[in-house]
């Protein structure tokens, strides 16, 4: 099975702030990585798709990148909107794996 | 619009079946996409569990196939979990999803249910 580490697990962090998340597989997935974010009570959102794809509707403030093994999720100018748990997942096999998360909190 | 609406018993006892069913909108799950279901244990992480994809495969998370049947009936546009001899680590928030091909490998998840919580007691 493809393990899925994110880290950290928490970052506090002010409105404004460049916030970066990053995300280790235990082996190689490609490209074949997404992330979701999820407020608390609420199903998670598909933000990016093939580890740098925006999804429609999401705010360009929202960035992925990376391949292989490792990848990162980038809120260039984080938003009172933005506070809020991020999960990365992988789907490169007929399977999907996701990442432990991690909170964004107010600094 | 696609959406997903979710229904079951919130409570179910030790060693029964849990049963929950996941009405779609907006979209033929018989056209097309993977049909999901996804879990999450009260303060932790995500975990899958299994998909219909709309050809007729299915695909289990391993350390719950023995355990897990997913169900389709396209003529209600509904697709159902069965998760049998629970106990309370099967409690937790499960939601049902679409899930979009990736390139003819797996999926990504697009569209999300409402989430239904599921405790196990007795």
């Amino acid at each position: 099975d493809i393990q899925m580490t994110q880290s950290p697990s928490t970052l506090s962090a002010s409105v404004g702030d460049r916030v970066t998340i990053t995300c280790r597989a235990s082996q190689s997935i490609s490209s074949w990585l997404a992330w979701y974010q999820q407020k608390s009570g609420k199903a998670p959102k598909l933000l990016i798709y093939k580890a740098s794809s925006l999804e429609s509707g999401v705010p360009s403030r929202f960035s992925g990148s990376g391949s292989g093994t490792e990848f990162t999720l980038t809120i260039s100018s984080l938003q009172p909107d933005d506070f809020a748990t991020y999960y990365c997942q992988q789907y490169n096999t007929y399977s999907a794996t996701f990442g432990q998360g991690t909170k964004v909190e107010i600094k | 619009q696609v959406q997903l609406q979710q229904s079951g018993p919130g409570l179910v006892k030790p060693s029964e079946t849990l049963s929950l069913t996941c009405s779609v909108s907006g979209y033929s799950i018989s056209r097309g996409y993977y049909w999901a279901w996804i879990r999450q244990p009260p303060g932790k992480g995500l975990e899958w569990i299994g998909s219909f994809y709309h050809s007729g495969s299915t695909y289990y998370n391993p350390s719950l196939k023995s355990r897990v049947t997913i169900s389709v009936d396209t003529s209600r546009n509904q697709f159902s979990l069965n998760l049998s001899s629970v106990t309370a680590a099967d409690t937790a928030v499960y939601y049902c999803a679409r899930g979009r091909p990736g390139d003819g490998q797996s999926h990504y998840f697009d569209y999300w249910g409402q989430g239904t919580l599921v405790t196990v007691s007795s």
